[in-house]
């Protein structure tokens, strides 16, 4: 298994402003990918987070918006950027070691004001 | 891409009855399947999963058929029970270009069993 760390769980945040979400792991892990889940609605693949490369990202999501960093197989970040209402979502974290099942982080509820 | 088709998009059963959830997905290259429940307020957890060299996998209540040839996948629930209220969540695994490894998921079935 894989003990995920999500941070914050919360936060409310002024339009135009900036946040970063952190996402640690407890053991190193092959793949790591940030998901959105707007209320009541499926989870959406945002972007793959690469170690040591650039992140992959899904059609309608682009790095300007949602900056990603991973600088080693434990750690990664999603930030999102300059943000709207619409942003107003769960962002969950997801982890897969050697191929196997994937496991979530706890999900952190961004509200945009 | 990978598309994942998921139905219903709500279920309500009786405490007992058996409760059915169907996906269909679009990439034939896809191969493991794993369903989620999703409490309120909580992550996705892993409930049962299935791989395109079996059929069929059971685990107590839970089980699971997949139908490469049709591209479909089926969750049953038997003996539901008042927990087993959630959303409940398809995936395929995608293996399209460098985005392998990753999860494709269905819109999500909202469970309600009644006592």
């Amino acid at each position: 298994s894989a003990v995920i760390s999500q941070k914050p769980s919360r936060d409310i945040c002024q339009r135009g402003t900036s946040l970063t979400i952190q996402c640690q792991v407890d053991s190193q892990v092959t793949m790591m990918f940030w998901y959105r889940q707007q209320p009541g609605q499926s989870l959406t693949l945002i972007a793959t987070a690469n170690q040591g490369s650039e992140a992959t990202y899904e059609s309608g999501f682009v790095i300007d918006k949602f900056p990603i960093s991973r600088p080693n197989l434990t750690f990664s970040t999603l930030t999102v950027s300059n943000m709207s209402p619409e942003d107003s979502s769960i962002y969950l974290c997801s982890v897969v070691k050697e191929n196997t099942e994937a496991f979530f982080g706890q999900g952190t509820r961004l509200t945009v004001v | 891409g990978e598309n994942v088709e998921q139905h219903p998009s709500t279920l309500s059963v009786q405490e007992g009855d058996s409760a059915v959830i169907k996906c269909t997905y679009s990439d034939s290259a896809s191969n493991y399947f794993p369903w989620y429940k999703q409490e309120l307020g909580k992550r996705p957890q892993l409930i049962i999963d299935i791989r395109s060299n079996v059929g069929e996998k059971k685990d107590q209540r839970i089980a699971v058929t997949l139908n490469k040839t049709a591209k479909h996948f089926s969750l049953h629930i038997t003996e539901t029970q008042p927990e087993d209220s959630a959303v409940y969540f398809c995936a395929a695994k995608y293996n399209y270009g460098g985005s392998q490894g990753n999860l494709i998921f269905g819109k999500g079935t909202k469970l309600s069993v009644k006592p």
